[in-house]
């Protein structure tokens, strides 16, 4: 069953405003990671968060993991419409350190130009 | 050149043909995977292969197999295929000499429609 899961489904802004999407799982994880997916193509890994690290940067992805409420959000700042992907969670099948990842089903997002 | 490549890219088949789809990476990774993503489900693991000799079912196994030829190469095999078998396929690999960090690198998938 799915571990993490994305919120919201979709999301459509303007160019150069934020976007923020939310992650939730349910077991304890040692790490959490988001992937990027253009329309029809492969996954591509963005940025990985530890769990024991509160926030982490990628020029202008920002990812914040809250273990207590097994939550994580990830913000783009200054949106483009080359932005416009879908965005996934990942994390260890299981919740423990074993190296399956389970995926959520995804944030649609909308970035207009 | 890609480090994960997939093939065919795209498949039309018939209920009850027999169907491979090949994933070859030039990654040096041990381990590879396959994923089917249907629309709204998102990603959901078939089998996971951690080296040639280890071969391991995900949640979705039934009605698939697979064959790891050599370190490089992972092949998903639909024995007699079925519609709801339709989907989009992904194989990727990962770095064990990574630690705990799993970062997976995708193939640029396989459409594949069963009528």
């Amino acid at each position: 069953s799915q571990q993490g899961e994305e919120d919201p489904q979709a999301l459509s802004i303007q160019e150069g405003e934020n976007a923020t999407m939310n992650c939730s799982y349910k077991t304890s994880i040692n790490n959490l990671q988001w992937y990027r997916q253009n329309s029809g193509r492969g996954l591509v890994h963005l940025i990985l968060i530890r769990s024991n690290e509160r926030e982490k940067h990628s020029g202008r992805l920002r990812v914040t993991l809250d273990t207590s409420k097994k939550s994580s959000s990830l913000l783009i700042t200054a949106s483009r419409a080359a932005d416009t992907a879908s965005y996934f969670c990942a994390t260890p099948l299981g919740g423990g350190s074993n190296y399956k990842l389970t995926f959520g089903k995804g944030t649609l997002l909308t970035v207009n130009p | 050149d890609a480090d994960v490549t997939q093939t065919p890219r795209n498949r039309i088949t018939k209920t009850g043909k027999r169907i491979m789809l090949e994933c070859s990476q030039t990654k040096g990774h041990d381990r590879m995977y396959w994923y089917r993503q249907d629309p709204g489900l998102g990603l959901r693991l078939i089998y996971y292969s951690f080296d040639v000799k280890d071969i391991n079912k995900g949640e979705i196994s039934d009605g698939y197999s697979v064959s790891r030829q050599a370190q490089a190469k992972f092949s998903l095999s639909l024995e007699s295929a079925i519609p709801n078998q339709t989907a989009l396929y992904f194989c990727a690999t990962s770095d064990p000499s990574a630690g705990s960090v799993n970062e997976q690198f995708f193939g640029p998938g396989t459409r594949l429609t069963v009528l």
